[in-house]
């Protein structure tokens, strides 16, 4: 198995641009979660789905900020439009049962700055 | 919501020594308590986890140990390995989902 598939790996974009990340969870894994990672904030949950649905978003910063799970094998995070404080490490990940309460498999990563 | 503090933020150890770190929860719905260790530029990843009906785990030279009643939980690492160096992170779990700070081990050889 490839694991959690994130792209881009690295985005540098320009204030006020859209930017949209992209995750494919392992297959067969029906909950998957987006993390945004800073040194000031730690690693913070935005927001999980549980089978395509989004369970979870009271982690989504503000209305800048949303995501979508079109299928099980794809979801996106967008940013529009995009400000230099949403610089981050943004990480993607999936898990094989209905909840949180199980093993997370982490993606690479999408290292976003934002001028 | 769930609050989880992390101690120490940083730690040093000699190789062969101990390392223990520390996070304490708020929430005493938790009920799953895992650990993500994070070496420099890559993703976390889960080294060892414990859930509430369970006091302590072991997995060869890790282990955690959870306090429901003190709510509290710690991760121990044995016979230290230069390769043990990278950040800790804690979190705790039931609906909601709460990470720590993150401990940063250096294990020097």
């Amino acid at each position: 198995d490839a694991g959690v598939i994130q792209s881009p790996r690295h985005e540098v974009t320009e204030m006020g641009q859209e930017v949209t990340l992209r995750c494919k969870p392992i297959s067969g894994h029906n909950s998957l979660f987006w993390y945004r990672q800073t040194m000031m904030r730690g690693l913070e949950l935005l927001i999980y789905f549980n089978n395509n649905v989004p369970i979870d978003d009271s982690g989504m910063p503000e209305d800048r900020f949303s995501a979508k799970m079109p299928n099980a094998s794809f979801s996106t995070l967008k940013i529009q439009p995009s400000e230099p404080r949403d610089s981050a490490v943004y990480f993607c990940a999936s898990s094989s049962s209905s909840g949180t309460t199980d093993t997370q498999y982490f993606g690479p990563g999408t290292r976003l700055t934002v001028l | 919501g769930e609050n989880v503090e992390q101690h120490p933020s940083t730690l040093s150890v000699q190789e062969g020594d101990s390392a223990v770190i520390k996070c304490t929860y708020s929430d005493s719905a938790s009920n799953y308590f895992p650990w993500y260790k994070q070496e420099l530029g890559k993703r976390p990843q889960l080294i060892i986890d414990i859930r509430s009906n369970v006091g302590e785990k072991k997995d060869q030279r890790i282990a955690v140990t959870l306090n429901k009643t003190a709510k509290h939980f710690s991760l121990h690492i044995t016979e230290t390995q230069p390769e043990d160096s990278a950040v800790y992170f804690c979190a705790a779990i039931y609906n909601d989902m709460r990470f720590g700070a993150g401990t940063r081990l250096t294990v020097k050889p």
